[in-house]
């Protein structure tokens, strides 16, 4: 059982690259987030789908979009990378469904380095 | 404005003592709060939560409590062990599927 797999799990970009950070988990869950850890901020949240087919802004949206491709999977794009952006990202998902009360599950991480 | 407030950016404590982990939220609809635990390279991992109808919630050595009236939780540790060491996370969260909101975290250190 693998829960919340992320790639890559290190990226170095040049400013004004694009990439798109890959997320799937294995756990049947509906809701997914991506959050950002920088030191001194804790996680803030980027985007989230609380159901396949659904995606919403979080605190920090801005040079960011995202993809809720199907249950599994939800990516988040940078289209144009900016130094500002060089953070840790998370992955997460939770199933609000079944109970009110659960936590999210968290993937290992993607450190991006934009230069 | 942070919703979720940890105000000791750090704490050490010696291995067998008590370690006391605090967090203070602003919104009253927050009806779910949780604590996480994060080694360096990894991702956070779930510890222990608390609904707002209980005052206090307990698993093995970390209990969690709960003071509504004053917007206040704290994370106790007993006793603590060297394998603590670690980021601690304190989220909240408002009834309905809402996404988790975290403090900016405290990093403990158990000192053997």
């Amino acid at each position: 059982n693998a829960g919340v797999t992320q790639t890559p799990k290190f990226q170095v970009l040049k400013t004004g690259q694009s990439m798109t950070l890959q997320c799937a988990q294995d756990m049947n869950h509906n809701s997914m987030y991506w959050y950002r850890q920088d030191p001194g901020m804790g996680l803030r949240l980027i985007y989230y789908s609380a159901s396949e087919g659904t995606t919403d802004k979080g605190e920090v949206p801005n040079g960011y979009n995202v993809s809720r491709l199907n249950k599994r999977e939800f990516s988040l794009r940078l289209e144009s990378a900016a130094p500002s952006q060089t953070s840790v990202y998370f992955c997460a998902s939770s199933d609000f469904r079944v109970t009110r009360n659960t936590e999210a599950f968290f993937g290992q991480g993607t450190r991006l380095t934009v230069v | 404005d942070q919703q979720v407030k940890q105000n000791s950016p750090s704490l050490s404590v010696q291995e067998g003592r008590i370690s006391i982990l605090n967090c203070d939220y602003t919104n009253s609809m927050f009806d779910y709060f949780l604590w996480y635990k994060k080694y360096p390279a990894e991702g956070p991992t779930f510890l222990i939560s608390i609904s707002s109808i209980k005052d206090k919630n307990e698993d093995g050595r970390f209990t969690v409590f709960l003071n509504k009236s004053a917007k206040h939780l704290s994370l106790h540790i007993v006793p603590s062990q060297p394998g603590d060491s670690a980021v601690y996370f304190c989220a909240a969260s408002a009834f309905g599927n809402t996404p988790l909101v975290f403090g900016k975290g405290t990093r403990l250190s158990v000192i053997a």
